[in-house]
């Protein structure tokens, strides 16, 4: 079935290290993205990538760092730069949209909770 | 300044019975889309229902329903027959520049649904 995995569903981390976070699809989807949930929030998007070996900065990149080698794949590091990383992370990916098209929602994968001891 | 507000953190509703979920946003771009997401306990984020901003008619989805007044920059959701598997956080979401391959999607911080027996 086509969809979007990601691994680990729990991450353990301690302070001071770099951990990555996977996110794959199998749906052909050129745009993927990450997502930060705190507890009782919204989403906050942390970096997307539009196509291969491409990608941009969201509203909280601070901290984290990607790439999008395989169209397949846009795994997410969080460094020891960021500073309260205990959080819910989610990937999703979707169609790139273009002129005259109409909508496309985004996919999401199940989430990594990471935690920080 | 919020792009997106849902000003309802919780919310109750009867089984069986119908309930509004408000979702208010702020753009100046004449093309954007609106969407409404579901997400369990679980974690995932479920894709329920889309609104752009051209369509003449507010959309449906099975037991879901974006009632849309551009006018007042409402996408309220409206689910009939509320089940009690409709027990979960529901995310409004905003898509702005969606002909010229917009990707930031915008979320809401959410309102909580209880469906009681």
């Amino acid at each position: 079935d086509g969809g979007i995995t990601q691994s680990p569903k729990y991450l353990f981390r301690k302070e001071g290290q770099n951990v990555t976070l996977s996110c794959e699809q199998n749906l052909n989807h050129d745009a993927m993205y990450w997502y930060r949930q705190d507890p009782g929030q919204g989403l906050r998007l942390i970096y997307y990538s539009q196509i291969v070996n491409d990608f941009q900065k969201g509203d909280i990149a601070e901290g984290y760092s990607v790439s999008r080698e395989k169209k397949e794949s846009f795994p997410l590091t969080v460094t020891s730069a960021q500073k309260n990383p205990t959080a819910f992370y989610l990937c999703a990916s979707s169609i790139p949209l273009g002129a005259g098209s109409s909508y496309n929602e985004q996919f999401f994968g199940p989430g990594t909770r990471l935690t920080v001891l | 300044a919020q792009k997106i507000t849902q000003t309802q953190p919780g919310m109750f509703v009867q089984e069986k019975e119908a309930v509004t979920l408000d979702c208010t946003y702020d753009t100046s771009d004449p093309s954007y889309g609106l969407f409404w997401y579901k997400q369990p306990s679980s974690g995932e984020m479920i894709f329920l229902i889309y609104q752009g901003s051209y369509d003449q008619q507010n959309a449906t989805e099975g037991r879901y329903s974006l009632n849309f007044q551009k006018a007042r920059k409402s996408a309220n959701l409206v689910i009939s027959a509320s089940q009690l598997g409709d027990s979960a956080m529901y995310f409004c979401a905003m898509r702005e520049g969606l002909h010229t391959g917009g990707f930031k999607t915008i979320f809401g911080a959410g309102t909580r649904l209880f469906v009681k027996a």
